[in-house]
């Protein structure tokens, strides 16, 4: 079975200080993971995927197939950065259905 | 672009009566939608995977008789709750995929809160 695991329910960060927002995924293959992000008052969308390894909005995310991890990171926090954030996971491929995780707060505190 | 809507945003019903919810993708074909159920607090879980022209697959554990999902064109799709009841209260969450997307390049829309009294 596949599953995703967020630890923090809440994130608070001073804005300028780093962000690490913690995953761990079970998978029995080669999985792909993603981090989505919602706004307030906004629809969940897709912030960035592992293949890629793009950076979006100043946000990275590595995945550690040895840790089965993959922390969305950034090294200084914006205000704007307050959001939900979900990590989530598809089987390789691509066309599986997509596990999320139970999410976290980010708040950042000006 | 790749909008996706709902509705409705918020309904509120009576115990035993059925609820209807719309999904669209406005500007773009989906061929494939998805229903999430999400409670308070957790995360979003995937109800069943509807697509166009043919029957929805469910996941374990969501009753197929009583959550109707009917995506009879390529831009609609529908979840219907029938015999509602207290428990079924909660945030349902629709969306999308383009035509040949893979599964995480899902547009989503902006959910709909049911409260069953």
């Amino acid at each position: 079975a596949q599953r995703v695991t967020q630890p923090e329910k809440l994130l608070s960060v001073f804005k300028g200080a780093p962000v690490e927002l913690k995953c761990n995924y079970s998978y029995s293959g080669s999985p792909e993971l993603f981090w989505y992000v919602q706004y307030s008052r906004q629809r969940l969308q897709l912030l960035l995927r592992h293949i890629s390894r793009e950076s979006i909005k100043g946000f990275t995310a590595d995945l550690n197939k040895g840790e089965t991890s993959f922390h969305l990171k950034k090294p200084f926090a914006q205000e704007e950065d307050s959001a939900m954030y979900y990590c989530a996971l598809t089987g390789s491929g691509g066309y599986q259905k997509v596990t999320f995780g139970t999410g976290t707060k980010l708040q950042v505190i000006p | 672009g790749a909008v996706v809507s709902q509705h409705p945003s918020w309904v509120i019903c009576k115990s035993g009566t059925s609820v209807k919810i719309e999904c669209r993708s406005l500007d773009f074909q989906a061929t494939t939608m998805f229903w999430y159920r999400q409670f308070p607090k957790q995360s979003l879980m995937l109800m069943a995977t509807s697509n166009e022209g043919s029957k929805a697959t469910y996941e374990q554990g969501v009753e197929k008789d009583k959550f109707l999902i009917n995506h009879a064109s390529l831009t609609l799709s529908t979840l219907t709750v029938t015999s509602a009841h207290p428990e079924d209260s909660s945030f349902y969450i629709c969306s999308a995929r383009l035509a040949g997307g893979y599964s995480y390049e899902q547009y989503f829309g902006p959910g709909t809160r049911l409260t069953v009294t």
